[in-house]
């Protein structure tokens, strides 16, 4: 089955302990990107990747990074975690070159205490 | 940056009626999304369109490039069409996306 898989689905933390939400893909998609929704806010674009070892900033990269080291995988890395980044994540993954919708993971609810 | 506007933000219909969503935005685009979330529920892309209308099934969007107005209409409305619809702008750089805050749209039987 074509799907976006993201882990883990809930993730209660501390302060400044490091962690990673990870995404993959099994269809082969080129573009993939991370998103938080909080209320009132919408969905906002943390990061995105054309291709592999491509990566570019959306509209809130501030206390995040990730890597695309293989077409299938995207993870998120928060490296010191602040009561701010609580939020609901979102990974998605589309083809590029034509109009293709996106394919969006389940979500990753994040609460940083 | 991109501003990318919806309209309105709630929404209440009766089952049967048809429905507007209007999204606005303030730069060139590549491609127009919608997308529908329903309640505790994942995302869904229902269009992407970078120029004239889409239709599937009881839904329909359209897209304006000079007036950087889309629409999506909803016809012959169902409770089931309760969700929240998302428009979002992808820049001529295609990878970044800017979001609307969504519209809630409940439709009662």
């Amino acid at each position: 089955e074509a799907q976006v898989t993201q882990n883990p689905r809930y993730l209660i933390t501390v302060t400044g302990k490091k962690l990673t939400v990870t995404c993959s893909q099994n269809m082969n998609h080129e573009y993939m990107s991370w998103y938080r929704q909080d209320p009132g806010l919408g969905l906002r674009q943390i990061y995105y990747s054309m291709n592999v070892e491509a990566t570019d900033k959306g509209d809130v990269p501030e206390g995040y990074k990730v890597s695309r080291k293989e077409k299938r995988n995207f993870p998120l890395i928060l490296e010191s975690p602040s009561p701010n980044q609580t939020s609901l994540y979102f990974c998605a993954s589309s083809q590029t070159g034509k109009l293709a919708p996106l394919h969006f993971g389940n979500g990753t609810r994040l609460t940083v205490t | 940056k991109n501003e990318v506007e919806q309209s309105p933000q709630n929404l209440t219909a009766q089952e049967g009626e048809f429905i507007t969503i209007n999204c606005s935005y303030s730069v060139g685009i590549s491609a127009l999304h919608w997308l529908q979330q329903h309640p505790g529920g994942g995302i869904v892309s229902l269009f992407m369109l970078s120029s004239g209308k889409k239709k599937h099934g009881r839904l329909i969007a359209t897209i304006n490039i000079q007036e950087k107005h889309s629409s999506l209409h909803i016809t012959a409305s169902h409770p089931r069409d309760s969700a929240v619809y998302i428009c979002g702008a992808g820049g001529t750089s295609y990878g970044k996306l800017t979001f609307g805050q969504g519209t809630i749209l409940t439709v009662h039987p």
